[in-house]
């Protein structure tokens, strides 16, 4: 089964810092993999995903993913993090033989604080 | 275009009670899903929809049913509550992607305490 692994319960970072917040995942057959970002009391907002293609995924808010699948890994990354960039950040992943719905395996989450 | 919204926000319940948790989405999203989110445990599906009249488990089943009427509207029903279901329950949208590519878009949240 499909399982995604965020290693680091919580990033800490100096606001103007580089950040990375870490997860690896197993599959069976090509990773879709996503990031979701939640704001305190709200619901998740998605950042960005890997479908196929460069490993070098954009998103949003100035986010970039890398995925590296010798390491299976799919790390979330900004070169200049921000105070407003504190949340709590969920990797997921879809196994590609799914067959009907987007059924998303979710970590635990990982809470990152930016302190100015 | 109000994406996915969730009624109630918040709600207590004695157990044994019953409850139903609405989700509307006005994206015209054929899949819907329903979540719980518990500290440490990152969100785990429950159940989940690929359109109008279907349902099918996911993830953590018990103790829930579900129902999807109308293409907009997906249910969560609790029939005895129990204080394990105490949670944050999130309903989520997406419409197909090729090979399962879609992203799914999420509600506020509910957050549901069993006394």
């Amino acid at each position: 089964a499909q399982s995604v692994a965020q290693p680091e319960d919580q990033v800490n970072v100096a606001e103007g810092n580089p950040l990375t917040v870490k997860c690896t995942y197993s599959v069976s057959g090509n990773p879709y993999l996503f990031w979701y970002v939640q704001y305190p009391n709200r619901g998740l907002q998605f950042l960005l995903k890997y479908i196929t293609g460069d490993n070098l995924v954009k998103g949003s808010y100035g986010f970039e993913a890398e995925f590296n699948k010798s390491q299976t890994s799919f790390h979330l990354k900004k070169p200049s993090a921000l105070v407003s960039d504190s949340a709590l950040y969920f990797c997921a992943v879809r196994d590609s033989y799914m067959e009907y719905g987007n059924k998303l395996v979710f970590g635990a989450g990982t809470i990152l604080r930016v302190k100015s | 275009n109000a994406g996915v919204t969730q009624t109630p926000k918040f709600r207590v319940l004695k157990t044994g009670q019953s409850m139903t948790l609405l989700c509307a989405q006005d994206m015209n999203h054929e899949y819907m899903y329903w979540y719980r989110q518990d500290p440490g445990m990152g969100l785990r599906l429950i159940h989940y929809s690929v359109g109008e009249g279907t349902t099918a488990k996911g993830e953590v089943p018990d103790g829930y049913n579900v129902s999807r009427l109308k293409k907009q509207n997906f249910l969560l029903g609790l029939e005895s509550a129990a204080p394990s279901q105490t949670s944050v329950y999130f309903c989520a949208s997406s419409y197909p992607g090729l090979g399962g590519t879609d992203t799914q878009y999420f509600g506020p949240g509910t957050r549901l305490t069993v006394l």
